[in-house]
């Protein structure tokens, strides 16, 4: 069965430090990877997506991220971090092509403080 | 931009209500899905849709029920809410490429 996997609940960092969230995943084939960010009281907002092709990939407010199939792993990356940054984060999957229903399986999230 | 939006932001319901949320989505989306997010658990998927009055059951659909009579609107309703139901709602639909779009949540208390 699918499965992701956020093993830091809580990160402290620095206004400035760089960042690095992980995500592990299990899943049969090549996955669709997903990062996803909540600020407080919001729904969520896509950050980037992997679904093929180049394995470091991009994503808004400056976050990048990087599929790493031998560690099934999709870290989360920046590489300086601004107080608006602060907020939870999400990875998740989904079956390659989408599926029938394009569901996405999420971890429990970490959630990001920033300080002065 | 995709839209999507839940019609309440914040709810309170008193225990054995009847309480309907509401989710619609811009997009011609083809899928709907309900979530209920809670601190330390995640986005745990409630019910989803295909298809205009077609529906599925996620991983905790007990005490939920769903309605799609368009395309555009997806509903959840919980029978006869309990305290446990107390909870963040999420709606999201997705693209047929496989991002889902979330609205802003529903916070529900229930008394």
């Amino acid at each position: 069965a699918q499965s992701v996997t956020q093993p830091d609940i809580h990160i402290t960092v620095s206004e400035g430090a760089s960042l690095e969230l992980r995500c592990n995943y299990s899943y049969g084939a090549t996955p669709y990877l997903f990062w996803y960010v909540q600020s407080p009281g919001q729904g969520l907002q896509l950050l980037l997506k992997y679904f093929s092709g180049d394995t470091l990939v991009q994503g808004i407010k400056g976050f990048e991220a990087e599929f790493k199939r031998s560690q099934s792993s999709f870290n989360l990356r920046k590489p300086s971090v601004h107080w608006s940054d602060a907020a939870e984060y999400f990875c998740a999957v989904g079956a390659t092509g989408g599926g029938a229903t394009n569901k996405l399986i999420f971890g429990t999230g970490t959630l990001l403080a920033v300080q002065p | 931009d995709v839209k999507v939006t839940q019609s309440s932001r914040y709810l309170v319901k008193r225990t054995g209500e009847k309480v309907f949320l509401e989710c619609v989505q811009d997009m011609d989306h083809e899928n709907m899905f309900w979530y209920r997010q809670d601190p330390g658990l995640g986005l745990r998927l409630i019910y989803f849709s295909y298809d205009v009055k077609m529906k599925e059951k996620g991983d905790i659909p007990e005490g939920y029920s769903v309605s799609r009579e368009k395309k555009e609107r997806f509903s959840l309703i919980l029978e006869s809410a309990s305290t446990n139901q107390t909870s963040m709602y999420l709606c999201a639909s997705s693209s047929p490429q496989g991002i889902q779009y979330f609205g802003a949540g529903t916070r529900l208390s229930v008394l």
